[in-house]
């Protein structure tokens, strides 16, 4: 079956201490999205490549940063977590340029920061 | 500034019931409007999408009410299961503009049996 894979799906890491989430899609979607989730909030955007253009959200902070090495792949890195990065991180791809923009998750990551 | 409001109050409902989310949002012109399923501990998975040209739209036990008027969305799943437990997000895409939907904090639904 085609999907959005996550690893790992649990991370621990100590405070500062950089930490890389991996996505991969068997899908072939062009557009593939970070999302951080926080407790009964709403996915929240941080970035998306749409094929090999990044756009990044005004509000992402810098400390986040991402990498698309091919289509099928993409990688979320946080170079110095703080405690309020704890939160699940989800993976999404989507087919781009439809305009109805159906999102397809990965399983998530949640991320500990100690 | 653009809101979307899902009630944040778990929605708690008997197996066999009718269940009724709402999605309420100011602000927004919506080209569309798209409903997911998120169950504990992973990513939500896509239901069902509404157009803004369309007032209901029907999966199965699902349906989709989308008012323009009101600003409202509302998601009904009908003959209600324990298994429909989970948190129901909602989903604006924009019209004219990013093809990116905004989500919804979601509403979580408790079916008892």
């Amino acid at each position: 079956d085609a999907m959005v894979i996550q690893n790992p799906r649990y991370q621990v890491t100590q405070f500062g201490k950089p930490v890389t989430l991996s996505c991969s899609q068997t899908l072939n979607h062009n557009v593939m999205y970070w999302y951080q989730q926080k407790s009964s909030q709403a996915p929240k955007l941080l970035f998306h490549y749409y094929d090999k253009d990044f756009n990044n959200e005004a509000d992402t902070p810098d400390n986040f940063q991402s990498r698309r090495p091919n289509t099928s792949f993409c990688f979320l890195d946080i170079r110095s977590p703080g405690l309020g990065d704890a939160a699940m991180y989800l993976c999404a791809t989507s087919a781009g340029g439809t305009g109805t923009d159906t999102q397809y998750f990965g399983p998530g990551t949640r991320l500990t920061v100690l | 500034s653009q809101k979307i409001e899902q009630n944040s109050e778990a929605l708690n409902i008997q197996e066999g019931k009718t269940a009724t989310l709402t999605c309420n949002y100011t602000n927004y012109s919506p080209a569309y409007l798209q409903w997911y399923r998120q169950d504990p501990g992973r990513g939500p998975v896509f239901l069902l999408l509404i157009r803004e040209n369309e007032k209901e739209k029907r999966k199965e036990r699902l349906k989709v009410t989308f008012d323009t008027t009101l600003k409202q969305s509302l998601f009904h799943i009908t003959a209600s299961q324990p298994a429909d437990s989970a948190t129901y997000l909602c989903a604006l895409g924009l019209s004219g503009g990013s093809y990116i939907p905004t989500f919804g904090r979601g509403t979580s639904l408790i079916v008892h049996p």
